[in-house]
């Protein structure tokens, strides 16, 4: 069966980076595309971006440029979502979805969520 | 501010049927037929309940349906139960440019 397990909750620092992992089982990596979610507390869902399994191209959404960072291991089966210069508003949880596609569709098996807190 | 339109809130008694929409533009909904609706419970992560406007993933009730009309989309759940009780969050593939897109969500109460 899919399964995507994500790392745990972190607490960081203003400034500090965070790597959130995302281990996928049960299907063959390279055949979908990965989506990246984020969930602020009491809030709606916001599509961060989608990376390419096959190719390894990232995409990212209007508002995730710069500090935000998709990358893949493919040997291991496992997606990476990377924060720098970390910001009180980066406090969320983090979802990895597989998409339907190879391409960006639909989401359809979703990690656990991995919690960021960002507090001094 | 979310890209797709839901109402806040929406109730029914169980056994009653209740429809959430989900209004966009020609650019997303009204433009692709990629409009997914998903049930998020509280503390857990999304699930797909509804995906390419009308189809359902294994294991989803047939209580569910969902469909289009122009720009708008809909997810009507009949014969509700108490365990239907959770946010719903409608989304749609925008263009390649613009990519997906969410709705706000829409928190339904089975009285």
């Amino acid at each position: 069966q899919v399964q995507l397990v994500q790392s745990g909750s972190e607490l960081k620092k203003p400034g500090a980076s965070v790597k959130v992992s995302c281990k996928a089982s049960g299907y063959t990596f390279t055949s979908y595309a990965m989506n990246w979610v984020r969930q602020a507390p009491g809030q709606g869902l916001e599509w961060m971006g989608w990376i390419n399994t096959n190719t390894g191209n990232p995409t990212y959404a209007q508002g995730f440029t710069g500090r935000f960072v998709f990358s893949l291991d493919t040997s291991v089966s496992t997606a990476y979502l990377q924060i720098s210069s970390l910001k009180a508003e980066d406090t969320a949880v983090y979802y990895c979805a597989r998409d339907r596609e190879t391409t960006v569709t639909t989401s359809d098996y979703w990690g656990q969520g991995t919690l960021v807190t960002v507090s001094s | 501010q979310s890209a797709l339109t839901q109402p806040r809130s929406v109730s029914g008694s169980p056994g009653q049927s209740v429809t959430i929409s989900c209004t966009g533009t020609s650019s997303d909904v009204g433009g692709y037929n990629y409009v997914s609706w998903y049930q998020q419970h509280p503390g857990k992560a999304p699930k797909l309940m509804i995906y390419d406007v009308s189809k359902r993933p294994s294991g989803v009730p047939d209580r569910f349906s969902g469909s289009k009309s122009g720009n708008t989309a809909s997810l009507t759940i009949s014969g509700l139960q108490a365990e239907d009780e959770a946010d719903y969050y409608c989304c749609s593939y925008a263009g390649s440019y613009t990519g997906v897109v969410f709705g706000g969500g829409t928190k339904l109460t089975v009285l």
